[in-house]
């Protein structure tokens, strides 16, 4: 049972452009939202975060859009940068709970 | 500031072979957690610690043992190793309290490969 999914295994984008990553999940109990961002041979760090009282979070280039009704949210990169090529993956929580759980990522490639 | 440390990068083991992928952190954090990396598969929580003495199951615990005698270390045991269990481990940890709740932090992981 994936209670979160991102459909999308990869995603290229050419530099300068908008990449456009997107999740969806199933359980509405989940109040919180965030993206993580991987390269090979890391550990995933924390990129930005959302709460479902929002539906819009912002953080210098990176803006994540959350529409609950759709159970839906989206990470937005603009302008695309080659260090932006990673692994991003989604996660969500629910309040009081201990756990996070986790898309199966999306690896994104920035094109010169 | 180290961080989240983890040991070995790399493991190779048998099956039914026993190991201890080790983890630490120097943030004093509570929490603290085990995932798994499988290729279309995310990360998966395999057992977490909310302090020293307390440890509980996540979504996928069978075939792995966890203790938390210290704040600083949550080390992962593997009883009898299978090849299911052929993947990348990924420690993590965070602060307690709803500011911090869900931002962890990870560390670069361990690469075990059962044959």
């Amino acid at each position: 049972d994936q209670q979160v999914k991102q459909n999308s295994p990869s995603l290229s984008v050419q530099e300068g452009r908008i990449s456009i990553l997107n999740c969806d999940y199933t359980n509405s109990m989940f109040d919180y939202f965030l993206w993580y961002k991987k390269y090979p041979a890391e550990g995933p760090t924390f990129l930005i975060s959302i709460s479902s009282i929002k539906d819009k979070n912002e953080d210098g280039r990176f803006t994540v859009f959350l529409n609950k009704s759709a159970k839906h949210l989206s990470l937005h990169i603009v302008p695309s940068q080659p260090g932006d090529s990673a692994v991003y993956f989604c996660a969500a929580s629910v309040k009081g709970a201990q756990k996070l759980v986790f898309g199966q990522g999306t690896r994104l490639t920035i094109n010169p | 500031n180290a961080g989240v440390t983890q040991t070995p990068k790399f493991q190779v083991l048998k099956t039914g072979q026993s190991m201890t992928l080790q983890c630490a952190q120097d943030m004093n954090h509570e929490y603290m957690s085990w995932y798994r990396q499988d290729p279309g598969m995310g990360l998966r929580l395999i057992h977490y610690s909310v302090g020293a003495g307390i440890t509980d199951q996540g979504e996928v615990p069978n075939g792995y043992n966890v203790s938390r005698s210290t704040t600083e270390d949550f080390p992962l045991r593997l009883l009898s190793a299978a090849p299911s269990q052929t993947s990348v481990y990924f420690c993590a940890s965070r602060g307690q309290g709803r500011t911090t709740n869900e931002k962890l932090f990870f560390g670069s992981g361990t690469q075990l490969s059962v044959l």
